[in-house]
């Protein structure tokens, strides 16, 4: 089936413009989240969605970013007035279930709560 | 000081060599561990998970968490070019909705 899925790829603006990413996650997949990977870092929490609601939005890094999934499906992460610190990729991810504890399985297949993440958008603001 | 702390490398090794991957952390409230795969412009792939302390074997792969030292590590043997990626470290305190990164290691495996 098909996985999460991100668009566009690829994005160039310039700053201070204002910028909209799409998020498509996998079918029936109750929790969204939207991480920033920075060039050479690992990726950064910024939101999360439980369904349409958003439960924790402490990563947002300042009021110029906002995320919405109106309907609890898609997802679309706006930035405002773009800034060149601005500049990386925008991961996201989902996953079928909400919360509980992981299992303690072993398998490489894990947690019930896995995060399955899309390819990004590349976000470069000149 | 971040929370997890991972050596960025890169790290080049030959065709069938031992691999060895590490993170360290600061808050020992940390339960759950993984390792994830992110090849070139994709997304990362979840790889090896393990909850509290031990080791966990897939494969090629070996998973080991000593929290004692705040310290886990892991092992790719025999390792392929295709193994070539980076390799992110991430630990969790409770349901997998709170996951912490290491900034990846990229591994080369030259043939």
């Amino acid at each position: 089936g098909a996985g999460v899925s991100q668009s566009p790829r690829y994005k160039v603006a310039k700053r201070g413009q204002d910028v909209a990413l799409r998020c498509d996650p996998i079918s029936g997949h109750v929790s969204l989240f939207w991480y920033q990977q920075a060039l050479g870092q690992g990726p950064e929490f910024l939101t999360y969605f439980q369904n349409e609601a958003q439960l924790d939005k402490s990563g947002l890094p300042s009021d110029r970013f906002f995320a919405e999934r109106p309907e609890g499906s898609v997802s679309t992460l706006k930035i405002q007035r773009t800034q060149q610190e601005d500049s990386a990729v925008y991961l996201c991810a989902s996953s079928l279930v909400t919360s509980g504890g992981l299992q303690t399985s072993g398998r490489v297949r894990g947690p019930h709560n896995e995060q399955f993440f899309g390819p990004g958008t590349r976000l470069t603001v000149l | 000081q971040k929370e997890v702390e991972q050596d960025p490398g890169p790290l080049s090794v030959p065709e069938g060599a031992i691999v060895s991957l590490n993170c360290t952390y600061s808050n020992s409230a940390f339960q759950y561990f993984m390792w994830y795969r992110q090849y070139s412009r994709k997304g990362p792939e979840l790889l090896m998970y393990t909850y509290s302390s031990g080791n966990k074997e897939d494969g090629r792969f070996t998973a080991q968490v000593d929290k004692s030292s705040k310290y886990i590590s892991l092992f790719i043997r025999d390792s392929q070019p295709s193994d070539s990626a980076t390799y992110l470290c991430a630990m969790s305190y409770y349901n997998n909705n709170d996951m912490r990164f290491g900034a990846g290691t990229r591994l080369t495996v030259k043939p």
